[in-house]
């Protein structure tokens, strides 16, 4: 159980156009679910955290523009990367927690690798 | 503010031998705590988790850890490493109180060597 759906797994755009990821709960319904951004080598960079039917709520630094979120269902997430450079590649995951609150652990999907050419 | 700290990039354990992977915390009130796994290109796999109780909690693969309040310190490990346990390991934390981010800290790459 607790499956965290997320795709495309890898895209490859060129610089100025726009990426949609996808993040579904196949089988529980995720209240929260949190955008993040990894770096070779590096740790997890949260961006934002989204709550169904409200506004996401940004990290500092993270352009709310630029990285447009919509987390319209409790089972549906998307994150938008508008107007991509380079610099934007990176690999994105999403990750979702169910109704059990802080305590609950965190699903994951299997992240994205946008490549910006 | 919550952190995580992770003190070891990598860790190197010969295959058969027990494996640690420290993990130190920092929260505003009680800590739930968790361990996550990942493989290369992959998103991260729950392992285990600490909410309260016991202080030694037991997880996927044959991995546990030890809560140790005093010295605020959640450390994984195995008894027998495997090859197979390679991979990139994260801790991280949220707390009791209304704050609902989940802090991870920077990872730890776990190579097991033949």
């Amino acid at each position: 159980g607790a499956v965290v759906s997320q795709h495309p797994s890898r895209v490859i755009c060129k610089s100025g156009t726009s990426v949609k990821i996808e993040c579904r709960s196949l089988d529980f319904q995720a209240t929260t679910m949190f955008w993040y951004r990894q770096f070779p080598k590096q740790s997890l960079m949260l961006m934002a955290t989204s709550n169904e039917g409200s506004k996401a709520t940004y990290e500092q630094g993270v352009e709310k523009d630029k990285f447009l979120i919509n987390h319209a269902s409790l089972t549906l997430s998307t994150l938008t990367v508008t107007s991509a450079h380079p610099e934007d590649s990176s690999f994105y995951i999403c990750s979702a927690r169910g109704r059990g609150g802080n305590n609950s652990p965190l699903h994951f999907g299997n992240g994205t690798r946008l490549t910006v050419t | 503010a919550q952190s995580v700290a992770q003190p070891e990039d990598q860790v190197n354990v010969a295959e058969g031998n027990p494996l640690t992977v420290k993990c130190t915390y920092s929260v505003s009130g009680n800590p739930y705590l968790f361990w996550y796994v990942q493989y290369p290109n992959r998103g991260l796999q729950f392992l285990l988790k600490y909410i309260t109780g016991d202080n030694l909690v037991k997880g996927s693969y044959g991995f546990e850890a030890e809560f140790n309040k005093s010295q605020t310190s959640f450390h994984l490990k195995k008894p027998s490493a495997l090859v197979s346990d390679s991979a990139l390991y994260f801790c991280a934390a949220s707390s009791s109180g209304g704050y609902q981010k989940v802090t991870f800290g920077t990872g730890t790459k776990l190579q097991v060597i033949p």
